[in-house]
């Protein structure tokens, strides 16, 4: 079973607009994890957040993490065509696991 | 640095066969993962090698095996082929690493770009 669920499930914006991504997860973690996949290609590693870290920012990338509730959350500001794909968190477990959620297809509209 | 490699790109099997699939770590990286991602879901973790063994294992049964060689490369076997064994294959490698005490290879992981499986 996966750990990590993203919300939403597909997303389709306009050029210019930000995009945000939740993700939702059930058990403790090292850190968690972004990552984009265009068409059906392997995985690019976004950006990684700790379990004691609250806000991470790379170029035009924030997210957040909220322990206590157990979710994250990726905004990708300014979007651009080459932005369309597939974005997935991944949550790194202490049983040295990493588990993906089903990720959300993410469409920029020119 | 040389990236992930991944052979062979596309592969046609039928139910029954067995299949290899090869990785070539990073370089650097001591640790190989190996995912199984089925059309529009995400990657599954299978499993996981570290100096040589298993280190952590998803739902998979035992029919799905591995190898990590001594240069860190890796295979991922799966015998008796089931249809729904068709997917996307990915290996990933990464350092593992101590910190306080805990050794971890949970951190960002560097993906070959696939193999897809297509069984028959």
């Amino acid at each position: 079973s996966q750990q990590g669920e993203e919300d939403p499930q597909a997303l389709s914006i306009q050029e210019g607009e930000n995009a945000t991504m939740n993700c939702s997860y059930k058990t403790s973690i090292n850190n968690l994890q972004w990552y984009r996949q265009n068409s059906g290609r392997g995985l690019v590693h976004l950006i990684l957040i700790r379990s004691n870290e609250r806000e991470k920012h790379s170029g035009r990338l924030r997210v957040t993490l909220d322990t206590s509730k157990k979710s994250s959350s990726l905004l990708i500001t300014a979007s651009r065509a080459a932005d369309t794909a597939s974005y997935f968190c991944a949550t790194g477990r202490r049983d040295d696991k990493i588990i993906f959620g089903k990720g959300t297809r993410l469409h920029i509209l020119p | 640095e040389t990236g992930v490699t991944q052979s062979p790109t596309h592969l046609i099997k039928t139910r029954g066969q067995q299949v290899t699939l090869r990785c070539s770590s990073q370089s650097g990286h001591n640790t190989v993962s190996w995912y199984q991602q089925a059309l529009g879901q995400g990657p599954q973790f299978i499993f996981q090698y570290y100096r040589e063994e298993e280190n952590g294992r998803g739902n998979f049964p035992p029919r799905f095996s591995g190898l990590q060689f001594p240069n860190y490369s890796s295979e991922l076997n799966v015998n008796a082929l089931e249809l729904d064994d068709s997917a996307l294959y990915l290996c990933a490698s990464s350092p593992k690493r101590t910190s306080g005490g805990y050794s971890s290879s949970t951190d960002t992981q560097y993906f070959g770009p696939g193999t897809r499986l297509t069984v028959l």
